[in-house]
């Protein structure tokens, strides 16, 4: 079983709408780290959070330690925010930057 | 700002020629790292650094070498090109190699090796 497992792993979307993607992950962390990759793309840090919300735009990223899950949210969707989104820990064990990542979730987003 | 520059982008290499995927930041971070990309897997971690002249392994290290001789670069090499190692490449770097803190990615370098 994967350390890190993001749902779903594909969804598509009209434009306007709210986009929740789920991230669940088994081991203690000091932090989660939501990414976005664009086709054929570099990979960008969106998130980086150890407790509670954080907003940046359209986008919120929330967390909750104690279930070991996290949630990205997508208000008002945009074709534009068509991409792969990749949720990421840093395990307690290891040291803080490295690593483990999801398989991401691939949305698109159509006008 | 360059931030993390990788290059070459793209490369095909025929099985058993070596070479060096460059690896260059800007921003003076001590934390740089390695990451192949494969379909239907998340990032796997090759090698990575917490410094000058300090590298370690990561989840998948065989074939692949590391040094770090300047804090800015990072380079990757493979010996001897094998078709299981046609992945995307990806190198990172962070400021704070004993907290979490964001992770800056370059492009990515595109490898099929035949």
């Amino acid at each position: 079983k994967n350390e890190v497992e993001q749902s779903p792993q594909n969804l598509t979307a009209q434009e306007g709408e709210f986009i929740t993607i789920n991230c669940s992950y088994s081991v203690g962390i000091s932090a989660l780290h939501w990414l976005q990759q664009h086709p054929g793309g570099g990979i960008v840090s969106l998130f980086m959070l150890s407790s509670g919300k954080k907003k940046h735009g359209r986008l919120i990223a929330t967390i909750n330690i104690q279930e070991k899950h996290s949630s990205l949210h997508i208000t008002a969707s945009h074709p534009r925010d068509s991409a792969v989104y990749i949720c990421a820990v840093s395990p307690l064990d290891q040291g803080a930057q490295k690593l483990v990542f999801g398989q991401g979730t691939r949305l698109t987003i159509n006008p | 700002n360059a931030g993390v520059t990788q290059t070459p982008k793209f490369q095909v290499l025929k099985t058993g020629q070596s070479m060096t995927l460059q690896c260059a930041q800007d921003m003076n971070h001590e934390y740089m790292s390695w990451y192949r990309q494969d379909p239907g897997m998340g990032l796997r971690l090759i090698h990575y650094s917490v410094g000058a002249g300090i590298t370690d392994q990561g989840e998948v290290p065989n074939g692949y070498n590391v040094s770090r001789s300047t804090t800015e670069d990072f380079p990757l090499r493979l010996l001897s090109a094998a078709p299981s190692q046609t992945s995307v490449y990806f190198c990172a770097s962070s400021s704070r190699p004993g907290l979490p803190s964001p992770q800056h990615f370059g492009d990515g370098t595109r490898l099929s090796i035949l």
